[in-house]
């Protein structure tokens, strides 16, 4: 079975803090997702990632930047946190299809 | 951006009752997926339809993809408890480049 893991499950910031989320797969998949969600609006997705160190923005870059060092692992970097950044962030890997989430983060900024 | 709505938003129904959700949009896509997301989960996949007009069922769910592929809807026939979530559907744009726009979710409860 594909595991896609988040390092954490919920997480409270500050407002101005630097906040890391990690996302690592074990399916050697080459494309990443990282989603935030939020009631009424669905899935919006932030940025991806077709390859190492290959990163594209999606709908909603601002305020976040990604880096893929490694195939398994992409991480979603918060350079400084804002109260409109809590929210649900999902992360997710793709073979031809199908994407393959996360538990996800509960990120609360205060 | 291409948006994807669903109707209804929210959905109470007993147990044993049939419902359906819908997917709407003005844009055109070469496949679309239904998810069930579970409190504290990500979503999960349930089905794939890629052709105009094509009928996929899951025991007793029933997918339904729109002749033009712009919609779709998801019935549930005699709905069970175990049937709760979140229901999202998702296009894709580009067949095969496997970035999806996630439709706003049908948050759906069954009663006992």
């Amino acid at each position: 079975d594909v595991k896609v893991t988040q390092s954490s499950r919920y997480l409270v910031k500050r407002t101005g803090e630097k906040v890391f989320l990690e996302c690592v797969q074990d399916m050697d998949h080459e494309n990443m997702f990282w989603y935030r969600q939020d009631p009424g609006l669905g899935l919006r997705l932030i940025y991806f990632s077709y390859d190492v160190k290959m990163k594209e923005k999606g709908d909603i870059p601002e305020g976040y930047s990604v880096s893929r060092e490694k195939k398994e692992r992409f991480s979603l970097i918060l350079e400084s946190a804002s109260t409109n950044q809590t929210s649900m962030y999902l992360c997710a890997s793709t073979d031809p299809h199908e994407q393959y989430f996360g538990p996800g983060t509960r990120l609360t900024v205060t | 951006t291409q948006l994807l709505e669903q109707s209804p938003q929210f959905l109470s129904i007993q147990e044993g009752e049939n419902l359906t959700v819908y997917c709407n949009s003005s844009s055109v896509f070469s496949s679309l997926q239904w998810y069930r997301q579970e409190p504290g989960e990500g979503p999960v996949l349930l089905v794939t339809v890629v052709t105009g007009g094509e009928v996929k069922k899951l025991k007793r769910l029933t997918f339904q993809f729109g002749d033009a592929r712009k919609d779709s809807s998801l019935h549930i026939t005699a709905a069970q408890p175990g049937d709760t979530g979140l229901y999202l559907c998702a296009g894709e744009t580009n067949f095969g480049n496997e970035k999806l726009t996630f439709g706003t979710g049908t948050r759906l409860t069954i009663i006992p």
